[in-house]
């Protein structure tokens, strides 16, 4: 079956530790997306993939940090800097990464992160 | 002014109630509409997606936009139990970035 896979389900992370989220696509789309989701907050955007090898700062990207080696796969690394990281982080993509496409985003079912 | 406001309820309603929610956004460069479902620990689900004013309809729900009220509505028939869940409005700029609404949570009561 097709779609994304996000990896682990839920995560723990010590204060001072780095730790990093897993998301894997085989829907052979272009562009992929982190975002959080906070309690009472809509979805906020932290960094995006248009091509391999290639990303930009959302809105919130302060703290965190990615890398686009392979179309299939856009890890995403919650640093030690990231002063408030318990959330449930959501990574998507969508088929084409045109600046004037309007495709729609599709989810995984998210990776719970919280510090012990 | 937050770009995508949505009321986040909860709002119940008895099995086979119309359920109607809403959506309005500020920002005039929005060009396409999503709704998406979201259940407890899953992810967001695609649920209708549209370019235009006007209505859209797929099975028990109907998607209205009026773009010239900044105004996006979705209507679910005949309402389930499994429809209990939060429904997020995601307006896009057409550059691939979605502004998400807060959701409404809504519980549909057998």
């Amino acid at each position: 079956d097709g779609g994304i896979t996000q990896s682990p389900k839920y995560l723990f992370r010590k204060e001072g530790q780095n730790v990093t989220l897993s998301c894997e696509q085989n829907l052979n789309h272009d562009a992929m997306y982190w975002y959080r989701q906070d309690p009472g907050q809509g979805l906020r955007l932290i960094y995006y993939s248009q091509i391999v090898n290639d990303f930009q700062k959302g809105d919130i990207a302060e703290g965190y940090s990615v890398s686009r080696e392979k179309k299939e796969s856009f890890p995403l690394t919650v640093t030690s800097a990231q002063k408030n990281p318990t959330a449930f982080y959501l990574c998507a993509s969508s088929i084409s990464s045109r600046q004037d496409s309007n495709q729609p985003q599709h989810f995984g079912d998210g990776t719970r992160l919280s510090i012990l | 002014q937050k770009e995508v406001e949505q009321d986040p309820g909860p709002l119940s309603v008895p099995e086979g109630a119309i359920v109607s929610l809403n959506c309005t956004y500020s920002n005039s460069a929005f060009q396409y509409f999503m709704w998406y479902r979201q259940y407890s620990r899953k992810g967001p689900e695609l649920l209708m997606y549209t370019y235009s004013s006007g209505n859209k309809e797929d099975g028990r729900f109907t998607a209205q936009v009026d773009k010239s009220s900044k105004y996006i509505s979705l209507f679910i028939r005949d309402s389930q139990p499994s429809d209990s869940a939060t429904y997020l409005c995601a307006p896009g700029d057409g550059n691939n970035r979605l502004a998400f609404g807060k959701g409404n949570q809504v519980v549909v009561i057998p």
